[in-house]
């Protein structure tokens, strides 16, 4: 069965540095988001990615963050300058389209760890 | 988006049905209910998705009244493996929605031998 792969599984940083996080969506699925999770808190959307360009995003996605598809099978969300808060866990998702938008694949998620 | 309510947490034993009820009072005409699964340290899964009546797949079960202000998702015969959190989410599910799924806190299961 295809699955959405993320990289790191786990990813240590210093407060202010830059991190990429990786992920491989499904090979057929045509939208993809981030997602992200506290410890212990709900899961929140980051931002949704279609045709190459952000579709949406929340309140938490600010200029700090990124998203980009450098190539036809990858998947990256960047923060720029991490801050303590921003440790959480990091969920990559996929659907094939729109009409079934809320069928979304979750890879297994990057622990991200801001020092 | 519709907000729902569902209880915190569940307790059941291994081969009992369990049935999570999510009330959505506001349901727009257009909603769609969808429940998610998310077991500790993954990714939430997909569950079942239903606008009226009964949907039934290889999981689980979806009922939904009428008036459609509430839905159970029942899942037979569960086992330890079902231990998880379950996401009731409302929103357009076909066509005019960006597809951002927005989580409340769940309901956490526990089953126990």
């Amino acid at each position: 069965e295809p699955e959405v792969t993320q990289t790191p599984s786990h990813q240590v940083t210093q407060m202010g540095q830059e991190v990429i996080l990786r992920c491989v969506p499904i090979s057929n699925h045509l939208y993809f988001y981030w997602y992200r999770q506290i410890l212990g808190q709900k899961v929140e959307f980051l931002v949704s990615f279609y045709n190459n360009e952000i579709s949406e995003k929340s309140e938490i996605f600010d200029d700090q963050f990124s998203v980009e598809r450098p190539d036809g099978s990858n998947f990256t969300l960047k923060i720029r300058s991490t801050k303590l808060e921003d440790s959480a866990m990091y969920f990559c998702a996929s659907s094939e389209g729109r009409t079934r938008a809320y069928e979304q694949y979750f890879g297994p998620g990057t622990r991200l760890t801001v020092t | 988006l519709a907000k729902t309510t569902q209880p915190i947490s569940m307790d059941s034993y291994e081969g009992q049905e369990v049935n999570i009820t999510c009330s959505h009072n506001n349901i727009a005409t257009n909603d769609y209910i969808t429940w998610y699964q998310q077991f500790p340290s993954q990714g939430p899964r997909f569950i079942i998705q239903g606008y009226k009546t009964k949907v039934t797949n290889e999981v689980a079960s979806l009922f939904i009244p009428a008036d459609r202000k509430s839905s159970t998702l029942s899942l037979p015969r569960v086992s330890l493996s079902d231990t998880a959190v379950y996401y009731c989410l409302v929103g357009e599910g076909y066509g005019g929605s960006q597809g951002n799924l927005i989580f409340g806190k769940g309901t956490k299961l526990s089953v126990k031998p």
